[in-house]
């Protein structure tokens, strides 16, 4: 099936420095991958809808300027948080779809941020 | 918000049948229910879809009923693995993709 990679799957940083995650759609194109954000016990939360070639979508309350998303190709998506603070210590998990028509959305391994 | 509610805990013996129900009352027309799992600090892993039909694939079995408001997921013969989160999602096949997690069940399987 489908595949889609996510590195790195772990990363601390320090406060005041920015982290790229990636995402990549393995063996198929993708228009469109999504961003979600997972706190410790708690649900996935969409931040961002990212389109290859155009600017990403950016859900309600999710900063933009804090959370830099570029899709450049259609197997790539990445994630930058900038300036990072302890409270982005988060576990990032992005999502492409498959091919036309077959409905399902594929999800990355996932990426877990630690900010000191 | 979430379209959908499932109960937060389930427990199963293992080699038992897992029924795990999922209400969605408000469910669209065109809108299909896709379940996923997330075991623990993993990402979600796709489980099975349907539109008004049950579905059978070699994960587990989708049963909706006919007003479509409810749909229980059958994993007919639970293993320790199958221990996760479970969610059930309602999204338009051909629309955005955008799926809106709720809460989800926890299912813990015990030996």
């Amino acid at each position: 099936g489908a595949v889609v990679s996510q590195h790195p799957s772990r990363v601390i940083c320090k406060s005041g420095t920015s982290v790229k995650i990636e995402c990549r759609s393995l063996d198929f194109q993708a228009t469109t991958m999504f961003w979600y954000r997972q706190f410790p016990k708690q649900s996935l939360m969409l931040m961002a809808t990212s389109n290859e070639g155009s600017k990403a979508t950016y859900e309600q309350g999710v900063e933009k300027d804090k959370f830099l998303i570029n899709h450049a190709s259609l197997t790539l998506s990445t994630l930058t948080v900038t300036s990072a603070h302890p409270e982005d210590s988060s576990f990032y998990i992005c999502s492409a779809s498959g091919q036309r028509g077959t409905g399902e959305l594929f999800f990355g391994e996932g990426s877990r941020l630690t900010v000191l | 918000d979430a379209k959908t509610t499932q109960p937060p805990s389930m427990d199963c013996a293992e080699g038992r049948a897992a029924n795990l129900p999922c209400n969605h009352s408000t469910i669209s027309g065109n809108e299909y229910v896709y379940w996923y799992r997330q075991i623990h600090s993993q990402g979600p892993q796709y489980i099975i879809h349907g539109l008004k039909n049950n579905e059978t694939n070699e994960m587990a079995s989708l049963i909706i009923t006919e007003d479509r408001k409810s749909s229980t997921l059958i994993l007919p013969h639970a293993t320790l693995r199958d221990t996760a989160v479970y969610y059930c999602i309602v999204d338009p096949r051909s629309g955005t993709y955008k799926y809106i997690f709720g809460t989800g069940t926890r299912l813990k399987v015990l030996a």
